[in-house]
């Protein structure tokens, strides 16, 4: 069965610093990952999914992921953080002809200024 | 507007209270999704629907009910509310028939059980 792992539950960073926030999935058939973003007191929200082909997907504000299959990660990284990327981030699998989801246990991201 | 709504925003309630808790969109998506999110543990799926007629239990079903009233209607109700129901619930639509098309989430209800 597919499984996510968030190895940060929090990850605090000063404003304009590099973050990486690290996803690592567990699965023996091929996946689809995502990467949704929860803003203070919102619902979540895509930030960035792999499906296949190149494994460097990016987002519109900045964010960037990279699916490794050898290593079954898909990290997300920032090379210059801004407060308004405060929020936790979810990584979510799905197994390729599953009908769900399943999540991370998320990371809360903190830039200080 | 917001596409995907949900009622209460909070509620606090009380041990063995019958709750419900209502989802609405309009994005004219067939499939519905009703999670709890709790601090460390992330979103579990409670249960999922591609269609009025088809409903299907998610990962921490037991407690809980669904009823799909309609395409863009989706309520979630707890029988009899115990503490440990106390969470964070989000309901997201998504489009189409494939699993990696984006979920839409609505705003949350957080619900107190005392």
């Amino acid at each position: 069965a597919q499984s996510v792992t968030q190895l940060d539950s929090q990850v605090p960073v000063f404003e304009e610093a590099p973050v990486e926030l690290r996803c690592n999935y567990s699965s023996s058939v091929s996946v689809y990952l995502f990467w949704y973003v929860q803003y203070p007191n919102q619902g979540l929200q895509l930030l960035l999914k792999y499906l296949s082909g190149s494994t460097l997907v990016e987002s519109i504000n900045g964010f960037e992921a990279e699916f490794n299959k050898s290593q079954t990660s898909f990290h997300l990284r920032k090379p210059s953080v801004h407060i308004s990327d405060t929020a936790e981030y979810f990584c979510a699998v799905s197994e390729k002809g599953a009908q769900k989801l399943v999540f991370g246990q998320g990371t809360r991201l903190t830039i200080n200024p | 507007d917001a596409d995907v709504t949900q009622t209460p925003r909070n509620r606090i309630t009380k041990t063995g209270k019958r709750i419900m808790l209502e989802c609405s969109q309009t994005k004219g998506h067939d499939r519905m999704y009703w999670y709890r999110q709790d601090p460390g543990l992330g979103l579990q799926l409670i249960y999922y629907s591609f269609d009025v007629k088809d409903i299907n239990k998610g990962e921490i079903s037991d407690g809980y009910s669904v009823s799909r009233q309609a395409q863009a209607k989706f309520s979630l109700s707890l029988e009899s509310a115990i503490p440990n129901q106390t969470a964070l619930y989000f309901c997201a639509t998504s489009e189409g028939t494939e699993i990696y098309n984006e979920q839409f989430f609505g705003p949350g209800t957080r619900l107190t059980v005392l």
